[in-house]
């Protein structure tokens, strides 16, 4: 069974720039979750998709989306890039429900310059 | 809300020698605890996860855990280390049974574990 797959692997942009992250689920899985991790702070959670609803959002501004397709596909959109977007994206996938095992993909790293 | 403390930034061990990585949580629910490992250059592998009954939970490449409800803690251990276990490691939390914090997980700040030959 294949994995979580993200897309792009590595991706520069420059400041004021938007960015599309993409992802798609272990299949059968219909939740999709997102974490930014950085040195700094850590691995942190952006929002997590079901059935194409966001359920659960994290502290993050506006400048950060996301949405789910009706195959579990998710995409993240960060709008207006700062430097300090700079990061690995991480996409993970579950079945959906308390006490799932939730899988990682291998992220995406955004270098904002 | 939850928190998690890893206790250790850095682990420095030799090869062949026992490991314990600490974690300690807090939260005013039941949680369900996860460890995950983090190679370089590399997305999060599940370790071992805690849901519910024994509190010595048994994972891959050799890992155990134990919970304590009393001391909200969530050790990782290893008898024996190998130079290939050099990775981040995490502890993580996410509420437990009834909660709705789908795919919501907490991390700790994780802990470097290097195994020196």
């Amino acid at each position: 069974k294949a994995g979580v797959t993200q897309t792009p692997r590595y991706l520069i942009k420059t400041r004021g720039q938007q960015v599309t992250l993409s992802c798609s689920p272990i299949s059968g899985h219909r939740s999709v979750s997102w974490y930014q991790q950085t040195p700094g702070q850590g691995l942190q959670f952006l929002f997590e998709y079901f059935s194409e609803t966001q359920r659960n959002k994290g502290n993050f501004p506006g400048r950060f989306s996301g949405r789910q397709f009706s195959n579990s596909r998710s995409e993240m959109n960060v709008s207006t890039l700062e430097l300090g977007d700079s990061a690995l994206y991480l996409c993970a996938s579950s079945e959906g429900f308390t006490g799932n095992t939730i899988y990682f993909g291998e992220g995406s790293w955004l270098t904002v310059v | 809300a939850q928190s998690v403390t890893q206790l250790d930034s850095q682990v420095p061990v030799f090869e062949e020698a026992p490991v314990e990585l600490r974690c300690n949580y807090s939260s005013s629910v039941s949680v369900y605890l996860f460890w995950y490992v983090q190679y370089p250059n590399q997305g999060l592998q599940l370790l071992l996860k805690y849901l519910s009954g024994s509190t010595l939970v048994k994972g891959i490449n050799g890992f155990e855990a134990e919970f304590n409800k009393s001391q909200t803690s969530f050790h990782l251990r290893k008898p024996s280390v190998h130079i290939s276990d050099t990775a981040e490691y995490f502890c993580a939390v996410t509420p437990g049974a009834g909660g709705t914090s789908y795919g919501k997980l907490t991390f700790g700040q994780g802990t470097i574990l290097t195994v020196h030959p």
